[in-house]
Formats: structure tokens, C-alpha cells, sequence
């Protein structure tokens, strides 16, 4: 069965150090992996897709078949980046479902 | 601006009492998917509608129960809130089977 593993619940850093938010995928098919991000009082919004292999707000994750993973990156965190973020993996074929990991909770501290 | 609208934000509701939740979309999307979220949990797809077919997970329980008059407006209803149904449920749509979901701000359920 198909599973999204986030193991940390709370990553806490400072200003300008490195993140690395780490989601781990169970799954027979091909992978399509996202991460969302929740701003405080904010809606779940899409943070970034691994096909587009783009970098949004400076982060950046690479699928990485042989370890099943999708880790969330970005070199210098900033206090901004203070958020919710979950990893989700695309399952079902067509329909186009997603399955959730339980989410991190990045705390940037000045 | 578009986008997906949960009504109420906070819903209580006594135990064994019906309660509907409500999400509309002004985006034309033609999916609609309900999540529920239990404290410190993932996500969990409860169902979704493909236009007007229904699509039902197999372990949702048939407490359960979802409607889409319409392509802009979906309701979940359960029938008999127990305790353990008290969880955020949040509403996505997306435009269809390949894009990506905009999701509601939730609507937060309470079972005293």
C-alpha cells in the first residue's frame, strides 16, 4: 500500500542555516510527489511538484527513486519559511488522489 | 478572487446529531475532494467527485456521506457524529484529474 513518511515533527534552526525537510514514499507505481506548505491562519497551499523540477521561495526537492525519497531543501532559512509543511504522494492512476504524510512543522528562529 | 469557500469555520454539534458541512468553488474545477484531518494526523481522502461521479474510499465509514448538486457547491454529512469524528475537514478541488488542488481553510468539527 502506498504510504508518505514524514519522521521529524518539529524541525527547529536558526536564521540562515540550512533546512532539510525529509518525506520518505511507499509506492508500487510511479511516484508523483508534492509538497504543500500552511502558512500560520493560512489554507493548505501548494508549495512545489517534483515534475516541474523548479525552486519556489528558494526550496527545491529532488525525487530520488532508489531511496524513496523527496526531501524539501533550501540553503539559508529564513524567518518567513516558519510553517507547516507536508509531503504528499499522488496515487490511484488517474484519479488523481493524494495521500498525505503527517507533516513537519519548521520553526526558523531569529 | 477565486477560490474554495468552507462554511462554517467552527462547527459544534452534539453527538448523534446530523451536521453538514459546506464547500463551494468559484473556480469551474471539476473535482471536488473532502479530507479529514485528526489532531497531529495526515490528511486522510474521505471521497471525491469527478463532476458528478461519486467516488467513495474504501475504509470512509458509512456515517459518511457527501453530495454535489451542482459544480460549484459540496456538502459532507454525517449522519451520527461520535466523539472520534471531532477533526478538521478540509475541502480541494482541482481542475481535473492532473492538476494540482487549491484547498478550503478548513472547517474545524467539534462532538460534545
Amino acid at each position: 500500500a502506498q504510504r508518505v513518511t514524514q519522521p521529524e515533527k518539529l524541525l527547529s534552526v536558526f536564521k540562515g542555516a540550512p533546512v532539510e525537510l525529509k518525506c520518505n514514499y511507499s509506492y508500487s507505481g510511479s511516484p508523483e510527489l508534492f509538497w504543500y506548505v500552511q502558512y500560520s491562519r493560512q489554507r493548505l497551499q501548494l508549495l512545489l511538484r517534483h515534475i516541474s523540477r523548479e525552486s519556489i521561495k528558494g526550496f527545491t526537492a529532488d525525487l530520488n527513486k532508489g531511496e524513496t525519497s523527496f526531501h524539501l531543501k533550501k540553503p539559508f532559512a529564513q524567518e518567513e519559511d516558519s510553517a507547516m509543511y507536508y509531503c504528499a504522494l499522488r496515487y490511484g492512476g488517474a484519479t488523481n488522489k493524494l495521500i498525505f504524510g503527517t507533516g513537519t512543522l519548521l520553526a526558523v528562529q531569529p | 478572487d477565486a477560490m474554495v469557500i468552507q462554511n462554517p469555520r467552527y462547527q459544534v454539534t452534539q453527538f448523534g446529531k446530523p451536521v453538514t458541512l459546506s464547500c463551494s468553488q468559484t473556480l469551474n474545477h471539476n473535482v471536488m475532494y473532502w479530507y479529514q484531518q485528526k489532531s497531529s494526523q495526515a490528511p486522510k481522502l474521505l471521497f471525491h467527485y469527478y463532476d458528478k461521479d461519486f467516488n467513495n474510499e474504501a475504509d470512509t465509514p458509512d456515517n459518511f456521506q457527501s453530495r454535489r448538486p451542482n459544480t460549484s457547491f459540496c456538502f459532507l454529512d454525517i449522519r451520527s457524529p461520535g466523539l472520534g469524528d471531532a477533526a478538521m475537514y478540509l475541502c480541494a478541488t482541482s481542475r481535473d484529474r492532473q492538476s494540482s488542488y487549491t484547498f478550503g481553510s478548513g472547517t474545524r468539527l467539534t462532538v460534545v
